[in-house]
C-alpha cells in the first residue's frame, strides 16, 4: 500500500519569506514517482514537478526547489521569497510502477499556503 | 492547445438521483482519469480510461461508472446519489495511461447532493 503524508495542514507567511512544504511517503516498491501539484482557488490542479525514485538530484525552478531524500522518504518543496500569488493548496502525490496496470497516484491531504502581503 | 474542460461547473442533485459529468481532454491526450475531492481532502482516484477502455479503478462502488469516446472525451456517471457523494469531481487527461505522464486537470464540477 502506498501512503502520502502532508503533516502541515495550513501555513501562513508574509510575502518574501521562504517556506517549505513537507511530504513524507511510504511505499514498498523500489520504482515509484513523486509529484507536486498546486491547486489555486479556481480549482484545477496544476502540475509542478515529477521525480522518479532513481533520481535523487535536487531540482530548482525559479523560486521553487525540491529536496528528495530516499533515506527519510521525503520529497519537500521550498518556495523562496514567497509571493501572494503562491497562495494555494499544494498536494504531494506518489505513484508506484504498475504490475501490468496503470499508474494510479495517491495524493496527500494537501497543505494550504497563505501568503500575506 | 485546448486545455481540459469540464461541464457543468456546479450541480445540485437530490439523494437517489443520477448524474452525468462531462470532460473534454486536452488535445493530443488519449487518457482520462476521474477524481473525487471532498472538502479539505486530496483527490481520490475513481477510474482511468485509455483509448476507450477502463484500465484502472479506485475503491469506488459500481454505481460510479464511466465512458470514454473515440475523441477521448469522457463521462462520469453516478447512480443512486448519496449525501457523501457531495464533492468536487476532477477530470484529468494525460498522454499514454501506462507512462505515468503528468496529469492535466480541469477546473472540476462541484456536485452537491441534498
Amino acid at each position: 500500500a502506498q501512503k502520502v503524508t502532508q503533516a502541515q495542514t495550513e501555513i501562513s507567511v508574509v510575502e518574501k519569506e521562504d517556506v517549505t512544504l513537507d511530504c513524507v511517503y511510504e511505499t514498498r516498491d523500489t520504482t515509484y514517482y513523486l509529484f507536486w501539484y498546486k491547486q489555486p482557488p479556481s480549482g484545477e490542479l496544476v502540475f509542478l514537478i515529477r521525480r522518479n525514485s532513481f533520481d535523487e538530484q535536487n531540482e530548482i525552478s525559479g523560486r521553487y526547489s525540491w529536496n528528495f531524500q530516499k533515506s527519510t522518504s521525503s520529497f519537500n518543496f521550498t518556495i523562496t521569497a514567497s509571493q501572494v500569488v503562491d497562495s494555494a493548496v499544494y498536494f504531494c502525490a506518489l505513484s508506484e510502477a504498475p504490475a501490468g496496470g496503470s499508474y494510479i497516484p495517491t495524493f496527500g491531504r494537501g497543505t494550504s499556503l497563505i501568503v500575506h502581503p | 492547445e485546448t486545455g481540459v474542460t469540464q461541464s457543468p461547473t456546479h450541480l445540485i442533485k437530490t439523494r437517489g438521483q443520477q448524474v452525468t459529468l462531462r470532460c473534454s481532454s486536452q488535445s493530443g491526450h488519449n487518457t482520462v482519469s476521474w477524481y473525487q475531492q471532498a472538502l479539505g481532502q486530496g483527490p481520490q482516484f475513481i477510474f482511468q480510461y485509455y483509448r476507450e477502455e477502463e484500465n484502472g479503478r479506485g475503491n469506488f462502488p459500481p454505481r460510479f461508472s464511466g465512458l470514454q469516446f473515440p475523441n477521448y472525451s469522457s463521462e462520469l456517471n453516478v447512480n443512486a446519489l448519496e449525501l457523501d457523494d457531495s464533492a468536487l469531481y476532477l477530470c484529468a487527461s494525460s498522454l499514454d495511461g501506462f507512462e505515468n505522464s503528468p496529469l492535466h486537470f480541469g477546473n472540476g464540477t462541484r456536485l452537491t447532493v441534498t
